[in-house]
Order: structure tokens, then sequence, then C-alpha cells
């Protein structure tokens, strides 16, 4: 079974704080993707790596760095966190297969919360 | 990326009942995917549609891949209790040549018994 972990399943910060959030998947997946999820927003791509110590913006990564030094690591690097990133972040990963078949799993979340 | 249109947006059913969602998008799509959240989880896949026409089962679960590659149903048949969580749909549009998947906003299921 593919596994996909995320370090902390619940995160409090307070504003102006620098917030790592981890992810390590154990399939030697090349894939690697971050989410944040809202409630009315479904699930939005904030960024995602194809390779190692690649990456490639989404569709909201403003306010957001990631980090891929590792195949089966993937960190989502808040730099000055603010309110409106409060939120459930989720990670998935998935093979890198032709055609562009990408069936992407999922870790639990981290609920983050920024006072 | 487009967001996908998910119906219904909830479902408020009995136990034993049948369920039917779909998702539909304005381009071709490669791949649909369907996924389930319980709270405070992520989401698991259920099944993956890779051709079009495909239908496909697991358990009281069927979904199948439209014939215009444009849109996917998934069915629960005999709905029970732990059935319960937000269903997902989400898909990768052929004119897609990267990684990420688009994801419908998501069906809220509840089944009471």
């Amino acid at each position: 079974d593919v596994k996909v972990t995320q370090s902390s399943r619940y995160l409090v910060k307070r504003t102006g704080e620098k917030v790592f959030l981890e992810c390590v998947q154990d399939m030697d997946h090349e894939n690697m993707f971050w989410y944040r999820q809202d409630p009315g927003l479904g699930l939005r791509l904030i960024y995602f790596s194809y390779d190692v110590k690649m990456k490639e913006k989404g569709d909201i990564p403003e306010g957001y760095s990631v980090s891929r030094e590792k195949k089966e690591r993937f960190s989502l690097i808040l730099e000055s966190a603010s309110t409106n990133q409060t939120s459930m972040y989720l990670c998935a990963s998935s093979f890198d297969l032709s055609g562009g078949l990408d069936t992407q799993y999922f870790g639990p979340g981290t609920r983050l919360t920024v006072l | 990326g487009q967001q996908l249109n998910q119906s219904p947006q909830s479902m408020f059913i009995q136990e034993g009942e049948d369920v039917s969602m779909n998702c539909t998008s304005s381009s071709i799509f490669n791949t649909w995917l369907w996924y389930k959240q319980e709270p405070g989880e992520g989401p698991v896949l259920l099944i993956a549609l890779y051709k079009a026409g495909e239908l496909t089962s697991n358990g009281r679960l069927t979904a199948q891949f439209g014939i215009t590659r444009k849109d996917s149903f998934l069915n629960i048949s005999a709905s029970i209790p732990s059935d319960v969580g937000i269903y997902f749909c989400a898909g990768q549009p052929r004119s897609n040549s990267g990684y990420a998947l688009n994801f419908g906003k998501g069906t809220s299921l509840l089944v009471t018994p």
C-alpha cells in the first residue's frame, strides 16, 4: 500500500512565524504535491514537484515556498504565516506514468491554525 | 486549474438507498478519479478510470468514464452509515501536459440508519 505521511495532524502558529510542513512518501514516487483545502473552495494546488530539486507553481503559490532535497520528502514553507493561511494542508504523491496518467495518493492532512 | 462541476453538492439519504453523483467538464479529460474524504482525514482513492466508456466497480461502488471524455459518474448501491463522507471527483485534462489534477468541490453524503 502507498503510504504518504505528514509530520503533524494539527498545528497552531502565530502570525509572522515561519512554518514548515513536512511530507514523506514511501513508494518511490517521482511526483509530489501540496494542496490546501477550504470550505466552499475545494482543493487548490499550491506547488508540485516532479523530481528532486525541481518545483512548479500551482494555482495559489503566493506566500508559500517548497523544498525537495530528497525524492521521498517534500516540504511546504510559510515564510511569514498569516491568518488567511489557516487551512487544511494536504500532501499527495504519484508515479510518473507516461501519457500523463496521474493517480495521486494523499496524506492524512495537517490542520494549521494561524492566530 | 479548471474546477470541475460536481453535483449534487450534498445528499441526505436513508440506509439501503442507492446514490448517484456526477462530474462534468468543459474540456476533454484523460483520467477520472473518485476519492472519499472522512472528517479530519485526507482523501482516499476509490476508483481510477483511464479509458472513455470504462466502467469499473469497487465493491458497492461503480464509476464510469463518459464516452465524450467530459464527464464521469459514481454510484453507491445499498448505502450504509459508514459511507458518510465527502466524495470528490478529479481528473487530468488532455490539454494539460503537466502533472496536476483538477478537482470538483465535492458531494457531501449523509446516511441515516
